[in-house]
């Protein structure tokens, strides 16, 4: 079974700063998706960045890259001008490719920003 | 229009009742599921399905119950609601290879 371990339960960065939370996952699988799902306390879920795994180019969105290391089985997420807005908990997440499969979460890293 | 959407947004119930949570995507997606969020935060898979059949089901009392009347619609059924089932519960859909869109969750608190 795949399993997604975020081991920074808690992590903070100062404005302007740069952090990287770390994510590790555990598949037999060559196919996969593997994405950082951000929730504020509004508690909804939104979505910050996906990686394809046979993409060796990592994803970028705007403030927010990955660092994706196929081989370790590693996904973790960089932050650069770090924001008050971006205070949060964050997920990582591993999907299958098949129908129908689910995501499955890592516990997730409750990020805060400090001014 | 909101892609995703459960309700209710709160339900506030006693032990011994009988709940539906409704979750309705306008995505057009093929797939859709129910989480648990416990209070420590961490997401559960309880059920997944794609194109009104079921394809997860987690170790889950037989109390919840899921039904799909069509690809766009899984509501949440809980018999005989315990005190261990207050939690924040997210309806998602998703189309492979895309990621999941989540509703806004529905806090159940059991009293």
């Amino acid at each position: 079974a795949q399993t997604v371990t975020q081991s920074q339960p808690e992590m903070s960065v100062q404005e302007a700063e740069t952090v990287t939370l770390s994510c590790t996952y555990d598949t037999s699988e060559s196919d996969y998706y593997l994405f950082w799902y951000k929730q504020p306390p509004s508690r909804q879920m939104i979505l910050v960045i996906r990686q394809e795994a046979y993409k060796q180019q990592n994803a970028t969105e705007n403030r927010f890259s990955v660092n994706f290391q196929k081989a370790a089985k590693s996904f973790s997420l960089k932050i650069s001008d770090s924001q008050l807005g971006d205070a949060a908990m964050y997920f990582c997440a591993y999907r299958g490719n098949q129908a129908g499969t689910a995501l499955i979460f890592g516990k997730g890293t409750t990020l805060s920003v400090s001014s | 229009d909101t892609a995703v959407s459960q309700t209710p947004k709160y339900l506030v119930t006693q032990m011994g009742n009988d709940k539906s949570i409704k979750c309705e995507q306008n995505l057009g997606h093929d797939t859709m599921y129910w989480y648990k969020q416990d209070s420590k935060k961490f997401l559960k898979i309880m059920f997944s399905y794609n194109n009104k059949e079921l394809i997860i089901n987690e170790t889950v009392p037989n109390r919840f119950s899921p039904k799909s009347p069509d690809k766009a619609h899984l509501n949440l059924h809980i018999n005989s609601l315990e005190l261990g089932d207050s939690a924040v519960y997210f309806c998602a859909s998703s189309q492979v290879p895309t990621e999941a869109f989540f509703g806004q969750g529905t806090r159940l608190t059991v009293v």
